[in-house]
């Protein structure tokens, strides 16, 4: 039963590296998102997906792509890494809004990104 | 703009004592969620509040939500050590119709008990 699974869980990049960080749900979830988490501010929404083939933009997206090429991936490519997305970063998962009833977002365990 | 606010964002308290932890949001809102996150963990799901007066308990843990006033409040009772957390609020963005569920969090309450 593994749920929301995020590789790696640390990663160190030099300033102008690009990376990806991996996202992968078996739950048959519709939605799935990223967030950042820094200290003091909560977490923010970076980019959602409602479904296979439909992604958008969240509260903060600028210097981060997604793709949604699968219900069951969700991965975050970062272009050209800069110091100020030094955070954790989470997956979430949950059904579709849509669905009447419980929609909790179940999270991946976190990648903890350094930016050097 | 909206806004989730809670209070007190630090909170230190003996065992066996109660306690309320606040959250206001500033706009409407279909769905309320409470978390817990253990230091260098991942977020745990404690309750999903859908309507107002809902009330769910687990444990030493109760949420309540009252959307009239956008208010959610989790309440402690008895602390225990294990209690130990950072706790946050989350409020959907109003998006549930596009199948969207974007979540707006606090910026979270960390709770220490002391034996």
């Amino acid at each position: 039963n593994a749920g929301v699974t995020q590789t790696p869980k640390f990663q160190v990049l030099k300033t102008g590296q690009s990376m990806t960080l991996q996202c992968a749900q078996d739950m048959n979830h519709e939605y799935m998102s990223w967030y950042r988490q820094d200290p003091g501010m909560g977490l923010r929404l970076i980019h959602y997906s409602v479904g296979a083939g439909i992604t958008d933009q969240g509260e903060v997206p600028n210097g981060y792509n997604v793709s949604r090429s699968t219900t069951e991936d969700f991965p975050l490519r970062l272009l050209s890494a800069a110091p100020s997305q030094t955070s954790v970063y989470f997956c979430a998962s949950s059904y579709s809004g849509l669905r009447r009833g419980n929609t909790e977002a179940f999270f991946g365990q976190g990648t903890r990104l350094t930016v050097v | 703009e909206l806004k989730v606010e809670q209070n007190p964002l630090f909170l230190s308290m003996q065992e066996g004592k109660n306690y309320t932890i606040y959250c206001n949001y500033s706009t409407t809102s279909d769905r309320l969620y409470w978390y817990r996150q253990d230091p260098g963990k991942s977020l745990e799901s404690l309750f999903v509040l859908l309507s107002n007066g809902a009330v769910k308990q687990e444990g030493r843990l109760m949420a309540s939500l009252d959307t009239k006033a956008r208010l959610s409040t989790l309440h402690i009772t008895a602390a225990v050590h294990d209690l130990s957390a950072t706790y946050f609020c989350a409020v959907d963005r109003g998006l549930l119709r596009t199948g969207a569920n974007n979540l707006f969090f606090g910026t979270g309450t960390r709770l220490t008990v002391i034996p």
